[in-house]
């Protein structure tokens, strides 16, 4: 099956500073790959995706994703954090092992923005 | 244009209750997912529908879980006799006609059942 791991648990960021949050991932065949966010008691709002083309794919909310072919990662990257980015950050990929559109998540990332 | 809409957003049932969840997808929307976020945890996949059609349900536990998607109304995930390992968040999701890979999903706010 394809899958997504998100190797750390929580990441604390300084308000202003660079904002990465890591994914790797395993498929076979070509990946889609998609990033969400999630705030308290909500729902995942979509971030990005990358199915082909361009390896920097531009999202919402200033945020963007470089996609790696060598390195299987996909890592969701922000220039400048705010503290309103603290949320639970998820990584997915089309499972294609099904032959449709089911999404397999990783376990998120927490991300904490300091003032 | 309403996004994916879920009720109730908590429900609270007695073990060996019933527990219904609704899901509304997007306007112009075929597919539905429906996804259980355990604490601590990623979402897991539990079925994927399309109107009147049950596509996937791989993910669902064989036992006291059903859903349906029929062609009128909003799709339903139903938990028989609930006991309290079903306590967690369910997102809904939608996505566009077509089987198209690419396409993102669009996940609605969840519904939190609590089991006691």
């Amino acid at each position: 099956a394809q899958s997504v791991a998100q190797p750390e648990d929580q990441v604390n960021v300084a308000e202003g500073n660079p904002l990465t949050v890591k994914c790797t991932y395993s498929v076979s065949g070509n990946p889609y790959l998609f990033w969400y966010v999630q705030y308290p008691n909500r729902g995942l709002q979509f971030l990005l995706k990358y199915i082909t083309g361009d390896n920097l794919v531009k999202g919402s909310y200033g945020f963007e994703a470089e996609f790696n072919k060598s390195q299987t990662s996909f890592h969701l990257k922000k220039p400048s954090a705010l503290v309103s980015d603290s949320a639970l950050y998820f990584c997915a990929v089309r499972d294609t092992s099904y032959g449709n559109n089911r999404l397999a998540f990783g376990k998120g990332n927490q991300v904490v923005v300091i003032p | 244009n309403a996004g994916v809409m879920q009720n109730p957003r908590h429900l609270v049932r007695r073990r060996g209750q019933e527990a219904r969840l609704r899901c509304s997808p997007m306007k112009g929307h075929s597919h539905v997912y429906w996804y259980r976020q355990l604490p601590e945890e990623g979402l897991k996949f539990m079925v994927y529908l399309q109107k009147e059609n049950i596509i996937d349900e791989s993910g669902m536990p064989k036992e006291r879980f059903s859903a349906e998607f029929p062609k009128e109304g909003p799709s339903i995930l139903r938990i028989q006799q609930v006991v309290r390992g079903d306590s967690a968040a369910y997102f809904c999701a939608s996505s566009p006609p077509g089987n198209r890979g690419f396409s993102e999903q669009y996940f609605g706010p969840g519904t939190r059942l609590t089991v006691t």
